[in-house]
C-alpha cells in the first residue's frame, strides 16, 4: 500500500498570500496524483488530476507540480473560499486508493 | 448537471446492519465506475469500496472486507453499500463518488455524504 504524507499539517496564511502544500509518496506514483479541497461540512471537490491538470472550473490560482514521489499544490493568492483542508490521493497502485492525511489552510 | 445523493445513514448498534444508497443523475450512470469513501469525525478520507460500471470489478478496503458489500442497479441509477457486523470504528460520513471515465481512477464528483453512527 502506498502511503502519502502531507506537510505541513496546518498552514497559517494571510489572504492574498501564497500557499504551498506538499505531498510525498512512499513509492513512485508517476503522475497519477490528484488534489481535493474540502470546506467544513462539505464534500471534497476535485482540484487537480494528473499531478498538474486543473479540473473543470478550477481557478488558475491553483497549480500542481511534481512526479514520482514528490508533489506540491500552490495557491498563488489566497481568497476567503480557499481556507479549507486539502488532500492528495494516489491512483497509480490500486487498490487501495490512498489519501494523505490532509493539510488545513487557515487564516493567519 | 451531475448529482449524487446519499441516503440511509443513521444510528445503529455495534454488530448491526445498515444499507446506504446513492442516487445518481445527470450522466450515463452505467458506464461509470463508482466508489464509497468515508470520513470519521475530525479525520481524513478513507477509501472503502469500488465497483466498475458493469459490476465485473469490485474491490474493498481491508478494514471492511467480509463485512461490507457494494452493488449497483444501473436501471435505477443507484449505488448501494450493505454494511453488516458494524463496529464503533465504522462511524463516519460516507460519500459516494464518481470515478472519472477512462483508465485513470480519481474521483471527479462527490455526493454530500450520509452519517453513520455505530454506538450502543
Amino acid at each position: 500500500e502506498i502511503v502519502l504524507t502531507q506537510s505541513p499539517a496546518t498552514l497559517s496564511v494571510s489572504p492574498g498570500e501564497r500557499a504551498t502544500l506538499s505531498c510525498r509518496a512512499s513509492q513512485s506514483v508517476s503522475s497519477n496524483l490528484a488534489w481535493y479541497q474540502q470546506r467544513p461540512g462539505r464534500a471534497p471537490r476535485l482540484l487537480i488530476y494528473g499531478a498538474s491538470t486543473r479540473a473543470t472550473d478550477i481557478p488558475a490560482r491553483f497549480s500542481g507540480t511534481g512526479s514520482g514521489t514528490e508533489f506540491s499544490l500552490t495557491i498563488s493568492s489566497l481568497q476567503s473560499d480557499d481556507f479549507a483542508v486539502y488532500y492528495c490521493q494516489q491512483y497509480n497502485n490500486r487498490p487501495p486508493w490512498t489519501f494523505g492525511q490532509g493539510t488545513k489552510v487557515e487564516i493567519k | 448537471e451531475v448529482q449524487l445523493a446519499e441516503s440511509g445513514g443513521g444510528l445503529v448498534q455495534p454488530g448491526g446492519s445498515l444499507r446506504l444508497s446513492c442516487a445518481a443523475s445527470g450522466f450515463d450512470f452505467s458506464i461509470y465506475s463508482m466508489k464509497w469513501v468515508r470520513q470519521a469525525p475530525g479525520k481524513g478520507l478513507e477509501w472503502v469500496s469500488y465497483i466498475s460500471g458493469s459490476s465485473s470489478r469490485i474491490y474493498y478496503a481491508d478494514s471492511v472486507k467480509g463485512r461490507f458489500t457494494i452493488s449497483r442497479d444501473n436501471g435505477k441509477n443507484s449505488l448501494y453499500l450493505q454494511m453488516d457486523s458494524l463496529r464503533d470504528e465504522d462511524t463516519a460520513v460516507y460519500f459516494c463518488a464518481r470515478v472519472v471515465y477512462g483508465s485513470a481512477s480519481y474521483d471527479d464528483y462527490w455526493g454530500q455524504g450520509t452519517l453513520v453512527t455505530v454506538s450502543s
